[in-house]
């Protein structure tokens, strides 16, 4: 199985600031990178696919970016309502596998 | 709008077996692009693939949960099923169901939309 591995595993920043979360597969994997918003109590939500490309409706302040086994998503400047897990899965083989999500908290 | 919604007993017992169910709204589970996943998080965890269905019945499962994983489709309702048997506490987790479309960008696919999720516990 490809495992993916997610850095930091949480961090706290001010609104405004720029964020950036980090996602390693242990393989590569080209672009075939996701990434995830989960809220509690909500339905997690798609962002980004392969590696770069924005779900539509998702904001313009989300970002990603990568190739082979090193992805970032970056949010360039943090809203209140960012405040979430976030999580990458790699879509390239079977078993599809996820990363272990990081946690953004506002200041 | 395609939409899913998970169903089922939010409380099982130790060896028996969970039963969740997914109805799809805003789309035919016949769709034939769309495949319809199975996804957990156990508390303190990340997410979990368990497995697939087509609408033609055809499956896959993760290697960890083959043994006693079995995901069902049913057209007639727009509905798929997902039942793990033997459960132990390690499967307490939110589950969620979801949309998956393989496409040349996504080769697999990615995960959209999601269920909200359910929460099963198993405890005696």
């Amino acid at each position: 199985d490809i495992q993916m591995t997610q850095s930091p595993s949480s961090l706290s920043a001010s609104v405004g600031d720029r964020v950036t979360i980090t996602c390693r597969a242990s393989q590569g994997i080209s672009s075939y990178l996701n990434w995830y918003q989960r809220k509690p109590g909500k339905a997690p939500k798609l962002l980004i696919y392969a590696a770069s490309s924005l779900q539509s409706g998702v904001p313009s302040r989300f970002s990603g970016s990568g190739s082979g086994t090193d992805f970032t998503l970056t949010i360039s400047s943090l809203q209140p309502e960012d405040s979430a897990i976030y999580s990458c899965q790699q879509s390239d083989r079977a078993p599809l596998t996820f990363g272990g999500g990081t946690k953004v908290e506002i200041k | 709008q395609l939409q899913l919604e998970e169903s089922g007993p939010g409380l099982v017992k130790p060896s028996e077996t969970l039963s969740l169910t997914c109805t799809v709204s805003g789309d035919s589970i016949s769709n034939t692009n769309n495949y319809w996943e199975w996804i957990r998080q156990p508390p303190g965890k990340g997410l979990e693939w368990i497995g697939t269905v087509y609408y033609s019945g055809g499956t896959d499962y993760t290697p960890s949960l083959r043994s006693r994983a079995t995901i069902s489709v049913d057209t007639s309702k727009n509905q798929f099923s997902l039942k793990l048997s033997s459960v132990t506490a390690a499967d307490t987790a939110v589950y969620y169901c979801a949309r998956r479309r393989p496409t040349t960008e996504t080769r697999h696919g990615c995960f959209d939309p999601w269920g909200q999720g359910t929460l099963v516990t198993v405890s005696s």
